[in-house]
């Protein structure tokens, strides 16, 4: 597509309960990436596509959240079992190679756990 | 260690009057440097974007930022502010190393006074 999409916009969960955020990247593009972004705070990094390599999952908070990355497109992020402090908005970027051309970032899901 | 650090939180002009926000870097490696815009309640948006070529960087809505070795610095200006500019922007490095991540800035947000 012409830009990164990112799905849903907004989403509200109860408490435990686990929940699936898609990004689906600019075609083409290598890399893709995942952060989070709390009121009031800065972007927080999670997870790092590139290509067929290893995902850096360095910055996943905990064992709740991963992530995957099918046929070097579309990603879902997934977190288990949602805890309150897990409220924020998340965004997706990609690029085409490692992102030292810039970075293309989705509009965001912005998860609200109640 | 790689980081980014925007010296103000907070930085408030007048409309009309020159805006200055600072961002200092710090890395063992050859660096790519942008700016990107965060309107309320909008997604990032690439103002320019610093990638080894010229150390002045011309941006979208009349923002440029100077890429300065020696003081490991890449600061945002603009000659005259207008509402339209009030936003939170993000100074962000890519680094070449084993995991292209990017390392966001804590952001500083610009307000303008009419």
């Amino acid at each position: 597509g012409a830009g990164v999409s990112q799905s849903p916009s907004n989403k509200v969960t109860e408490k435990g309960k686990d929940v699936e955020l898609r990004c689906d990247p600019i075609s083409g593009h290598t890399a893709l990436y995942w952060y989070r972004q709390s009121l009031g705070q800065g972007l927080e990094f999670l997870i790092y596509f590139q290509g067929n390599s290893a995902p850096d999952k360095s910055g996943l908070p905990s064992d709740r959240f991963s992530a995957e990355r099918t046929g070097g497109s579309v990603s879902t992020l997934t977190i288990q079992r949602t805890q309150q402090e897990d409220s924020a908005v998340y965004l997706c970027a990609s690029s085409p190679t490692g992102g030292h051309y810039g970075y293309t970032f989705g509009s965001g899901t912005r998860l609200t756990v109640v | 260690a790689q980081s980014v650090t925007q010296l103000d939180s907070h930085v408030s002009v007048s409309e009309g009057t020159p805006v200055l926000l600072r961002c200092n870097y710090s890395s063992s490696y050859s660096p790519s440097l942008f700016w990107y815009v965060q309107h309320p309640n909008k997604g990032l948006q690439l103002l320019l974007k610093y990638t080894s070529a010229a150390t002045l960087v011309k941006g979208i809505n009349g923002f440029e930022a100077e890429f300065k070795k020696s003081e490991t610095s890449f600061h945002l200006t603009k000659p005259s502010a207008h509402m339209s500019d009030a936003a939170e922007y993000f100074c962000v490095v890519t680094l070449y190393s084993s995991a292209s991540k990017i390392i966001f800035g804590s952001g500083t947000r610009l307000s303008i006074r009419p």
